[in-house]
């Protein structure tokens, strides 16, 4: 698993108000990301990090925001959620490939968020 | 947008058989990459195909890239129980820091 893991695995809020998901690794590595996973769509990319106060966004990034402190955690903030943002997030880190070869990413186990 | 796209989305086989995915992507890529779910689960990484690579092998995966057709098969060899999940494939383009692009997936079962 990468030593990945996410908080709080299920939270069920209500429209209007302030969401904070964590995500943790423990093996130092650079890059993080966030998706967001919805039936009918796969995984899409909301933001990632590559390094410490290093963030953009990705292809699904309105109505979020990120934050990174420190190398070991990566916060997704809903500012005021909606009930369009009711999905199951996935982060993921980015581990360097063995002897030069690609990088490949690993995912954290996901929460479910519900927002009514 | 969603590079990769899956097919079939569904599709349901008998154990022991083998169990093909297909996965189609629009842009020019580094490489793809093929996952799997299990229900309720993370994505657990199977293989990777780089882009100058035609086919590759692990355990009884086997995928094939042909970048001509930007199109990436896998194949399920004498199909489990175990092997019934959601399979994603997955394409990173160009330098790959932005993350990748999954498609919606095939979801796979199993019949025992």
């Amino acid at each position: 698993d990468a030593g990945i893991t996410q908080s709080p695995r299920h939270k069920v809020t209500e429209t209007g108000t302030p969401v904070t998901l964590r995500c943790h690794q423990t093996e130092n590595h650079r890059y993080m990301y966030w998706y967001r996973q919805d039936p009918g769509h796969g995984l899409r990319l909301i933001h990632y990090s590559y390094g410490v106060k290093d963030t953009d966004k990705g292809e699904v990034s309105d109505g979020y925001s990120v934050s990174r402190s420190k190398t070991e955690d990566f916060l997704l903030t809903l500012e005021s959620a909606t009930s369009s943002q009711t999905s199951v997030y996935f982060c993921a880190i980015r581990e360097k490939g063995a002897g030069g070869g690609i990088d490949t990413q690993y995912f954290g186990p996901g929460t479910r968020l519900t927002v009514l | 947008s969603q590079q990769g796209e899956e097919d079939p989305q569904a599709l349901s086989i008998q154990e022991g058989e083998n169990a093909t995915m297909n996965c189609s992507y629009k842009t020019s890529i580094n490489n793809l990459q093929w996952y799997r779910q299990n229900s309720g689960r993370g994505l657990v990484h199977l293989i990777l195909i780089r882009s100058n690579e035609r086919e590759k092998h692990s355990g009884r995966l086997r995928v094939t890239l042909d970048t001509s057709k930007k199109s990436s098969s896998l194949l399920i060899t004498a199909s489990r129980a175990a092997d019934t999940a959601s399979y994603f494939c997955a394409t990173v383009e160009g330098g790959g820091a932005d993350g990748l692009t999954f498609g919606k997936g095939t979801h796979l079962i199993i019949q025992p």
